[in-house]
């Protein structure tokens, strides 16, 4: 089945430890989202990439970042990370801006 | 701004209760309206959703109607089981140039005994 695959699923890093999450779909989808849920809060749009075109929130913080090498995966990375950081990080694909969002299990962070 | 307003939960249900969660939305536009669901320790489900005034979306006995004149999307299902307990988020997705984002209401927590 196509489908969006998150790893790990649940991911420790100590405070200040730089930390990558992985995304990768088998849909083909030209655009990744990621996501930031903290709890029982609603997700949280981060940044996506439209192709090799990346788009970041006006309210994201510097001390994440993204890379997509290609069209199946996409990357988060947290430069230093807070207390304030530890979530559920979400990634969604659709194929373009206008369909579907289909979302990846997401990740739990928990930082120490 | 776009926004999303839903129902507070939590709402606690016996088996084969009616269930309705109120959403209403503010868009410029004409958005895309989703309902999502979140089961324990998962990422989000999309449930159903609709793209124009009057359509209906229905998936697993789940149905909400997009109602441009109330700006309202409310998700209603019959009869409800206990494997239905999750979160539920109502979403929209406005056109023109927003780029496809999604917009969240906060989520009901629903709860279903048997």
């Amino acid at each position: 089945d196509a489908m969006v695959i998150q790893n790990p699923r649940y991911q420790v890093t100590q405070f200040g430890k730089p930390v990558t999450l992985s995304c990768s779909q088998t849909l083909n989808h030209n655009v990744m989202y990621w996501y930031q849920q903290k709890s029982s809060q609603a997700p949280k749009l981060l940044f996506h990439y439209y192709d090799k075109d990346f788009n970041n929130e006006a309210d994201t913080p510097d001390n994440f970042q993204s890379r997509r090498p290609n069209t199946s995966f996409c990357f988060l990375d947290i430069r230093s990370p807070g207390l304030g950081d530890a979530a559920m990080y979400l990634c969604a694909t659709s194929r373009d801006h206008v369909e579907t969002q289909y979302f990846g299990p997401g990740t739990r962070l928990l930082v120490l | 701004g776009n926004s999303v307003t839903q129902m507070e939960g939590p709402v606690t249900l016996s088996e084969e209760a009616f269930l309705t969660i109120n959403c209403t939305y503010t868009a410029t536009g004409y958005p895309s309206l989703f309902w999502y669901v979140q089961y324990p320790g998962e990422g989000l489900q999309l449930l159903l959703k609709a793209t124009k005034a009057d359509d209906k979306g229905s998936n697993k006995g789940f149905e909400a109607t997009y109602r441009k004149e109330t700006t309202s999307f409310h998700l209603e299902k019959g009869s409800v089981q206990v494997s239905d307990s999750a979160v539920y988020f109502c979403a929209l997705k406005a056109g023109g140039t927003s780029y496809g984002k999604l917009t969240f209401g906060q989520g009901t927590i629903l709860t279903v005994h048997p």
